[in-house]
């Protein structure tokens, strides 16, 4: 069985640059969420991706916005850089029956500067 | 602002000592997950509870989700160095299944 992968390891921009976050969800499942770690801080929910479109959104502006494409993999992009969005990015996959079960892959550390 | 509220915020703890990690909430959640982070990796799911009273095993970790699900205790009998970590919990609530609200986590450091 494949865990969540995700592309690249880490990723230096500069404010006001545009980023995109690559994730291959776990073998099984179709349903991928993402999610922003700040330092010292707990995963905040960014959205979700089902069957190609948006599936619930959290707190975070337009300027974040994703894709899944019909292999269930995502992207996750941000324009318009801040120095606020230096986080680890956190993709997480799971099944329809069992939506709350979400499996992690090893996240995108980005840095903003 | 967390929804979640965990503590303690750190532990440290000599190898073969207990310990009770515990997740609070004025909300009621359906189901409740409980996370262990390395540092600069991905979160690694536990355990999931969902029923309130729920007890469960896994060898040295004892997990509980509280009668009315808005609280969860994690308890760690005679810990070891493996067990260092972030420890998070996690909650789904019945009208968003698959947004999951984080703690802010707790730290624990066993020392040999």
């Amino acid at each position: 069985e494949t865990g969540v992968t995700q592309s690249p390891t880490h990723l230096i921009k500069t404010r006001g640059q545009q980023v995109t976050l690559r994730c291959s969800s776990q073998s099984g499942h179709n349903t991928v969420s993402w999610y922003q770690q700040a330092l010292g801080q707990g995963p905040q929910f960014i959205f979700q991706y089902y069957r190609e479109e948006e599936n619930g959104r959290g707190n975070f502006p337009p300027r974040f916005s994703g894709l899944q494409f019909p292999n269930y993999s995502s992207e996750l992009n941000v324009n318009a850089l801040e120095l606020d969005d230096s986080a680890l990015y956190l993709c997480a996959s799971s099944s329809p029956d069992r939506p709350y079960e979400q499996y992690f892959g090893p996240g995108t550390r980005l840095t903003v500067t | 602002t967390q929804l979640l509220e965990q503590s303690p915020q750190f532990l440290s703890i000599q190898e073969g000592e207990n310990l009770t990690v515990y997740c609070n909430s004025s909300s009621v959640f359906s189901s409740l997950q409980w996370y262990r982070q390395e540092p600069g990796e991905g979160p690694v799911l536990l355990v999931t509870v969902v029923t309130g009273g729920e007890v469960k095993k896994l060898k040295r970790l004892t997990f509980q989700f509280g009668d009315a699900r808005k609280d969860s205790s994690l308890h760690i009998t005679a810990a070891q160095p493996g067990d260092t970590g972030l420890y998070l919990c996690a909650g789904a609530q019945t009208d968003s299944w698959g947004k999951l609200q984080f703690g802010a986590g707790t730290q624990v450091v066993v020392t040999p």
